[in-house]
């Protein structure tokens, strides 16, 4: 099924530590999913990609995990910014080439 | 990189009336467009996919006489607000599908629309 945020998540972290954000997908047959960044009053941004076939992924500064047997996605951030406090979601992609969001997380970065 | 604009970026409407929100891709053609909506502290809900020339498929629960989309060219597809309602008030984001697009991510979103209705 899909997932509803009723209410959103909030990890504090201080600037410099590093970050990691967890999702639950709801479709054990997804096999594409998406981290994005949404900024206040702004669209999604994407960050960082992964397949089914794959169980990590780096990018620059970010990494993806997929744990397939616990239907688990994770978004590491390292050496977390002021700038990258935004609310952070992941998105699976359906069979029919739908995205199904998150419930998102709030990140908060404390100077 | 795709990029895709929307238009307004904000309005503010009277109870009753129509608002009618434009997405546009900017530098591709977009056969499939898709209309999202987020309420305060929550998720992007899909509302309805777009497909040029032939009519939007609308998600469970929303109402298409109320929503009307219109994806007339491969540019640009448009939701109109019908009678809209303090209810309706929410952010409109819409994305859209560059079929040239070589990685998995084809999916390419626009910067949203504020709906405040009065």
């Amino acid at each position: 099924g899909e997932s509803v945020g009723l209410h959103l998540p909030t990890l504090s972290v201080q600037e410099g530590d590093n970050s990691i954000i967890n999702c639950a997908y709801s479709n054990s047959a997804s096999d594409y999913f998406i981290w994005y960044k949404q900024e206040s009053g702004k669209g999604p941004q994407f960050i960082i990609d992964i397949r089914s076939n794959m169980d990590k992924r780096q990018g620059q500064r970010v990494t993806v995990l997929l744990n397939k047997t616990v239907k688990h996605l994770s978004l590491q951030i390292a050496a977390t910014q002021p700038g990258d406090s935004a609310v952070y979601f992941c998105a699976e992609k359906s069979a029919t080439n739908k995205l199904i969001f998150g419930t998102g997380t709030l990140l908060a970065v404390q100077p | 990189g795709a990029v895709v604009s929307q238009h307004p970026s904000r309005v503010i409407c009277k109870s009753g009336t129509s608002v009618k929100i434009e997405c546009r891709s900017l530098d591709f053609q977009a056969t499939t467009m898709f209309w999202y909506r987020q309420f305060p502290k929550q998720s992007l809900m899909l509302m309805a996919t777009s497909n040029e020339g032939s009519k939007a498929t609308y998600e469970q629960g929303v109402e298409k006489d109320k929503f009307l989309i219109n994806h007339a060219s491969l540019t640009l597809s448009t939701l109109t607000v019908t009678s809209a309602h303090p209810e309706d008030s929410s952010f409109y984001i819409c994305s859209a599908r560059d079929p040239a697009a070589v990685a998995y991510n084809e999916q390419f979103f626009g910067p949203g629309t504020r709906l405040t209705v009065l």
